[in-house]
């Protein structure tokens, strides 16, 4: 069974330093790999998705991908309070060309302490 | 633009009762998904589309039925509602095969008592 998994916090991280997320996924064919934030209350918000080994940044955030090591993840500088939320990790697996929809890990829980 | 809109956003149902959860997207997206979201536990994908017409059942399907029959309708329908229903349900939509991952809607929290 196809599975992704992140520790689910809480991370607590002071305001203003690097918050780092990880995620971790079962299925070697899969092609893309997407970060969410979650807003207690709300629904689930794209930041960020990512193809190819490496780093790609958008502003503050930077995703991370290495495939041979099965692993994600999600850095966050410069931590405000407004990043407080839960975020979650999920990836398209290549079978069905994804049409049978994302995978999501549990999500991790950030708190930034002001 | 809307995105994804979902009715009603909170319900409560009675054991037994029927009810069809909302969802309508004006992206003109293709794909369609609705989840299931309980505490502390991850999405769990109940049913997809990938065009009007074509439905396809998703992880957790059991109690549900969906249909396609417009591009920006995917209306999600509950028969003899039971207390593991509890859960608050996300429709989401993509314009390919999620390659740019999903617009999700604002939710419906539904309680079964």
């Amino acid at each position: 069974q196809k599975e992704v998994e992140q520790n689910s916090g809480p991370l607590s991280v002071p305001e203003g330093a690097i918050a780092s997320l990880n995620c971790t996924y079962s299925d070697r064919g899969s092609q893309s790999f997407f970060w969410y934030r979650q807003y207690s209350g709300k629904s689930p918000e794209l930041i960020m998705f990512i193809y190819s080994n490496g780093d790609k940044e958008d502003g503050r955030f930077t995703a991370q991908l290495n495939k041979a090591s099965q692993y994600v993840s999600l850095l966050i500088r410069d931590s405000q309070p407004s990043d407080s939320a839960t975020y979650l990790c999920a990836d398209r697996p290549f079978s069905g060309g994804g049409a049978d929809g994302l995978t999501f890990g549990k999500g991790t829980h950030l708190i930034i302490q002001p | 633009n809307a995105g994804v809109t979902q009715t009603p956003k909170f319900r409560i149902l009675k054991i037994g009762q029927s009810m069809t959860l909302q969802c309508t997207q004006d992206m003109n997206h293709n794909y369609m998904y609705w989840y299931r979201q309980d505490p502390g536990m991850g999405l769990k994908l109940i049913y997809y589309s990938v065009g009007a017409g074509i439905t396809d059942k998703g992880e957790v399907p059991n109690g549900y039925n969906v249909s396609r029959s417009t591009t920006e309708d995917f209306p999600l329908r509950l028969e003899l509602a039971a207390p593991s229903q509890t859960s608050v349900y996300f429709c989401a939509s993509s314009y390919s095969e999620g390659a740019r991952g999903y617009t999700f809607g604002s939710g419906t929290r539904l309680t079964v008592v």
